[in-house]
């Protein structure tokens, strides 16, 4: 069974890089799939940020591609997320998860993390 | 905001059924496959439905989905008080902003 666990600090100062980590069990990454971050700010919507191949290769939300950066590990079964000059508009619950592909687009999502709270504040 | 428009809420009693729609364009919805997310109050989404009308294992036939142009709908027969819950649908729009869009979801109330 697939499961997906996300990591990395609750709390960023404004302006900071935002991390976290993504790691993934009962599946190799390498094996296929995309891998994928969404974010829900509190009390609100679903918004994808962006997914990653284990090659390497990335698609990003073009909204935040500019901050956005997303990388993988296939030694440690595992893939981040790096967003940078954070404000309190970032403030959300970020998710990970496995993304099915119809080529050539983005097909769904499942699993899903149990998601993790980071809170932009100084 | 979303480019996919669903009803801020929908409800009804116990046993009944209710259909959530999700509108969007010939660059989303028009031509990409549809999937549908239930999202149980304090977790996480967990998707019910993916290529615009199949079930995961797991996830019982009350629960069914439907694509008609630039419109899906999501339709859950013999309500539960388990079903509350928001519901948001899912598409890939392919617009000169390629993205994966959701929509802006749905609030189901078992009344």
């Amino acid at each position: 069974q697939v499961q997906l666990q996300e990591s990395g600090p609750g709390l960023v100062k404004p302006s900071e890089t935002l991390s976290l980590t993504c790691t993934v069990s009962g599946y190799s990454i390498s094996s296929g799939y995309y891998w994928g971050w969404i974010r829900q700010p509190p009390g609100k919507g679903l918004e994808w940020i962006g997914s990653i191949y284990h090659s390497g290769s990335t698609y990003y939300n073009p909204s935040l591609k500019s901050r956005v950066t997303i990388s993988v590990d296939t030694s440690k079964n595992q893939f981040s997320l790096k967003l940078s000059s954070v404000t309190a508009a970032d403030t959300a619950v970020y998710y990970c998860a496995r993304v099915t592909v119809v080529v050539p687009a983005m097909g769904w999502f499942d699993p899903w993390g149990q998601g993790t709270l980071v809170t932009v504040s100084s | 905001q979303s480019v996919l428009t669903q009803p801020p809420s929908v409800s009804a009693a116990p046993g009944q059924k209710v259909t959530i729609s999700c509108s969007g364009s010939s660059s989303n919805i028009g031509n990409n496959y549809v999937s549908w997310y239930q999202q149980l109050p304090g977790t996480a989404p967990k998707l019910l439905i993916y290529d615009n009308n199949k079930r995961p294992s797991g996830i019982p036939d009350r629960f069914s989905g439907s694509k008609s142009g630039t419109s899906a709908t999501l339709g859950i027969t013999g309500l539960q008080t388990g079903d509350e819950a928001d519901y948001y649908c899912g598409t890939w729009d392919s617009s000169l902003s390629a993205s994966y869009v959701f929509g802006t979801g749905t609030k189901v109330t078992v009344l």
